[in-house]
C-alpha cells in the first residue's frame, strides 16, 4: 500500500473554476503535510504547508487537513491556465522522511 | 536569499561509470535530502543528511551514497552506473524543526543524469 495516494488525473477544469485536488495517507504518525507544484521539466515548488486540522488559506489556494479521515486536499480558486501543472502531496512525521504521492496532473483550459 | 543550487545541471555518462552530484542548500539550512525522479516511479527518497550525519535512508542499493560537509553542502555519488539510473536527481534543503515534524523542504533545479 502506498503511503500517500493521489489520483494521477488529468483533472481538467475550465478557466475561472475551482480545482479540487485530493490526497490520502496511511501513516497516522504523519503530522505535517505539503503541497508542491511541478511544471514539466522543472523541480517541485512548495505552495502550501498545513499542520493542523481544518483549512489554511493563502491567496487563491486553500489547503484542508482532516487527520481523522487521513485526508488532505488543495483547492485552487479562479483557476488559470498558468496553474496547469502536476501537484504533489507529501506528508511527514517527526524526523521521518518526507513521503510524496505520485502527483495529480491539472489542466486548466482557457 | 539564494535558493538551493545543484551542479552540474546536466550530465551524460556511460554504463559502469560513476558520478558525483553536488548540492548547496539555502543559507542557514542544515538538512539536505536527495530524491530521484523518473516518469514511472515519481519522486523516490534517497537519503537525508543533517549536521553531517545521515538521518534517513531510502530503499536504494549501496551504489548510491552521499555525504554532507560541515558547511551543510552535500554530495551524492552513484557508482557503477546502470541504464535505469537515468533520472532527475533533486536536492532539497530545510530548517529541521523537531516539533511536530514540520519542516518545509525547498528544492533545487535538479541534475538531469542520462546513462548511455
Amino acid at each position: 500500500q502506498k503511503e500517500v495516494e493521489q489520483n494521477s488525473g488529468p483533472l481538467s477544469v475550465p478557466e475561472g473554476a475551482i480545482a479540487s485536488l485530493n490526497c490520502t495517507y496511511s501513516d497516522r504518525g504523519s503530522q505535517s503535510f505539503f503541497w508542491y507544484r511541478q511544471y514539466s521539466g522543472k523541480s517541485p515548488e512548495l505552495i502550501m504547508s498545513i499542520y493542523s486540522n481544518g483549512d489554511k488559506e493563502d491567496g487563491r489556494f486553500t489547503a484542508q487537513l482532516n487527520k481523522a479521515s487521513q485526508y488532505v486536499s488543495l483547492l485552487i480558486r479562479d483557476s488559470q491556465p498558468s496553474d496547469s501543472a502536476t501537484y504533489l502531496c507529501a506528508g511527514k512525521g517527526g524526523f521521518q522522511k518526507l513521503v510524496f504521492g505520485t502527483g495529480t496532473r491539472l489542466l486548466v483550459s482557457p | 536569499k539564494a535558493g538551493v543550487t545543484q551542479t552540474p545541471r546536466y550530465l551524460i555518462k556511460t554504463r559502469g561509470q560513476q558520478v558525483t552530484l553536488s548540492c548547496s542548500p539555502i543559507s542557514g539550512h542544515r538538512s539536505v535530502s536527495w530524491y530521484q525522479q523518473t516518469p514511472g516511479q515519481g519522486l523516490q527518497f534517497l537519503f537525508e543528511y543533517f549536521s553531517e550525519t545521515q538521518r534517513n535512508k531510502g530503499n536504494f542499493p549501496g551504489r548510491f551514497s552521499g555525504r554532507q560537509f560541515s558547511n551543510s553542502r552535500s554530495e551524492m555519488n552513484v557508482s557503477t552506473l546502470e541504464l535505469g539510473d537515468s533520472a532527475l536527481y533533486l536536492c532539497a534543503s530545510s530548517l529541521p524543526r523537531g516539533d511536530r515534524g514540520g519542516n518545509e523542504q525547498f528544492f533545487g533545479p535538479g541534475t538531469r543524469l542520462t546513462v548511455l
